[in-house]
C-alpha cells in the first residue's frame, strides 16, 4: 500500500513564525503536491514537484514555498506565518497513472 | 482554468439507500478522480476513471468524456459511507499538473 505521511496532525503558531510542513511518501513516486483546503473553497494547489530539487508553483503559492531535496520528502514553508493561512493542509503522491494519493493532512492554526 | 462542479452539495439518506453523485466538468480530461473525505479528513482515492465504467464493491463509477461529466454510485449505504465525496480532473494527465477539485457533495447516512 502506498503511505504519505505528514509530521503533524495538529499544529498552533503565532502569527510571524516561520513553520515547516513535512511530507514523506514509500513508493518512490516522482510528483508531489501541497494543497490546502477550506471550508466553502475546497482543495486548492499550493506548490508541486516532479522532481528533486524542481518545483512548480500551483494556483495560490503566495506567502508560502516549498523544497524537495530527496525524492521521498516534499516539504512546505510558510515564511511568515499570518491568520489567513490558518487551514487543512494535505501533500500527496502520485503513481505513473496519476493516481493521487494523499497524506492525513495537518490542522493548522495561527494565532 | 478548468471547471469543476458536483451535485448535490448535501445529501441526507437513510442506511441501505442508494446515491448518485454528479461532477460535470468544463472542457476535456485525461486524468478523473473521485475520493471520499471521512470525518478525520483523511482522503482515500476511491477511483481513477478518465472514461468507462468501473465497480469496486457497492461503490461504481461511470465518465462520459465526450459529454463532460462523472457519476459515483453507492449501492445499499451504509453509516461508514457518510463524508465527503469530491472529483477531481487534470487537464493533462499523467498526474505532473495536479488536480483540481470540485466542491464536493456532503453525504450523511443515517442510521
Amino acid at each position: 500500500d502506498v503511505k504519505v505521511t505528514q509530521s503533524s496532525r495538529y499544529l498552533v503558531k503565532r502569527t510571524g513564525e516561520k513553520v515547516f510542513l513535512e511530507c514523506v511518501q514509500d513508493m518512490d513516486h516522482e510528483n508531489m503536491f501541497w494543497y490546502r483546503q477550506d471550508p466553502g473553497l475546497g482543495l486548492r494547489l499550493i506548490y508541486f514537484s516532479y522532481d528533486v530539487k524542481m518545483k512548480e508553483k500551483g494556483d495560490i503559492p503566495e506567502g508560502y514555498s516549498v523544497s524537495r531535496e530527496k525524492k521521498e520528502r516534499f516539504s512546505l514553508i510558510l515564511e511568515s506565518a499570518s491568520t489567513n493561512q490558518t487551514s487543512m493542509y494535505l501533500c500527496a503522491s502520485t503513481d505513473f497513472l496519476g493516481t493521487q494519493y494523499f497524506g492525513p493532512g495537518t490542522r493548522l492554526l495561527v494565532l | 482554468g478548468i471547471q469543476v462542479e458536483q451535485s448535490p452539495p448535501d445529501l441526507i439518506l437513510q442506511e441501505g439507500a442508494n446515491s448518485t453523485l454528479r461532477c460535470n466538468f468544463s472542457d476535456s480530461v485525461n486524468n478523473l478522480q473521485w475520493f471520499h473525505q471521512n470525518p478525520w479528513g483523511q482522503l482515500i482515492n476511491l477511483f481513477y476513471i478518465p472514461s468507462g465504467t468501473k465497480q469496486n464493491g457497492r461503490l461504481s463509477a461511470t465518465t462520459v468524456a465526450t459529454e463532460r461529466y462523472s457519476l459515483l454510485y453507492i449501492s445499499s449505504s451504509q453509516t461508514t459511507d457518510s463524508g465527503v465525496y469530491f472529483c477531481a480532473v487534470e487537464q493533462s494527465g499523467g498526474g505532473a499538473d495536479g488536480l483540481t477539485f470540485g466542491k464536493g457533495t456532503h453525504l450523511i447516512i443515517q442510521p
